[in-house]
């Protein structure tokens, strides 16, 4: 079956420009989640979407960013006035539900470079 | 803060050898330790998980070794191929609510 899918799976962009990267999880996954991924670094938690509940944003790191999920299904991750410290591969991904030992699956991510 | 410490960064390993590659947490209300394995230009994917009651998994040719009382934890892959070149991720999670990942460690396997 079809897996967790992202787009675009490349987006450059310049400085203060507002980017739109979109995620499908596959079918009947309730939990989605989105990660950063830098250079170097590990996959950084941004925020956790579980059914109808209220999202955990804990991880979002600024006000510039922010996530929705529409029908419990395709999920978009807003970035406003996009930093160059924002070029990071943005990686999604869901599992059938948001208990523990439920597998995460990845999309291939969205590179993203700030120029 | 880093949640979750992992070492070393990059590994070279013969063929046919150990890799082992380590993590620490801190978090004691963890319960839920997984391993991804990433390739270029792929997202990550599940290789092996554990639950902080037992202090061994295999699978295969890779095995999970748990230290609760040290936080610790590993991943030893056994009888190493070139295929298993990748980048190597742990994790720690509290409830599958949020997945803490280590930096990553590149391994490469040579011929």
């Amino acid at each position: 079956g079809a897996g967790v899918s992202q787009s675009p799976s490349n987006k450059v962009t310049e400085k203060g420009k507002d980017v739109e990267l979109r995620c499908d999880p596959i079918s009947g996954h309730t939990a989605l989640y989105w990660y950063r991924q830098s250079l170097g670094q590990g996959l950084e938690f941004l925020i956790y979407f579980q059914g109808n509940s209220a999202p955990d944003k804990s991880g979002l790191p600024s006000d510039r960013f922010s996530a929705e999920r529409t029908g419990g299904s395709v999920s978009t991750l807003t970035i406003q006035r996009t930093q160059q410290e924002d070029s990071a591969v943005y990686l999604c991904a869901s599992s059938l539900a948001g208990a523990t030992y439920n597998e995460q699956f990845f999309g291939p991510g969205t590179r993203l470079t700030v120029l | 803060q880093q949640q979750v410490k992992q070492s070393p960064q990059s590994l070279i390993v013969q063929k046919g050898g150990i890799s082992i590659i380590n993590c620490a947490y801190e978090n004691t209300a963890f319960d839920y330790f997984p391993w991804y394995q990433q390739f270029p230009g792929k997202g990550p994917a599940l290789l092996i998980a554990i639950r902080p009651d037992v202090s061994e998994k295999k699978e295969g040719r890779f095995t999970i070794s748990f230290n609760k009382s040290a936080k610790q934890f590993s991943l030893h892959i056994m009888d190493s191929q070139p295929g298993d070149s990748a980048t190597y991720f742990c994790a720690a999670s509290k409830r599958g609510n949020q997945f803490y990942f280590g930096t990553g460690t590149s391994l490469t396997v040579i011929p």
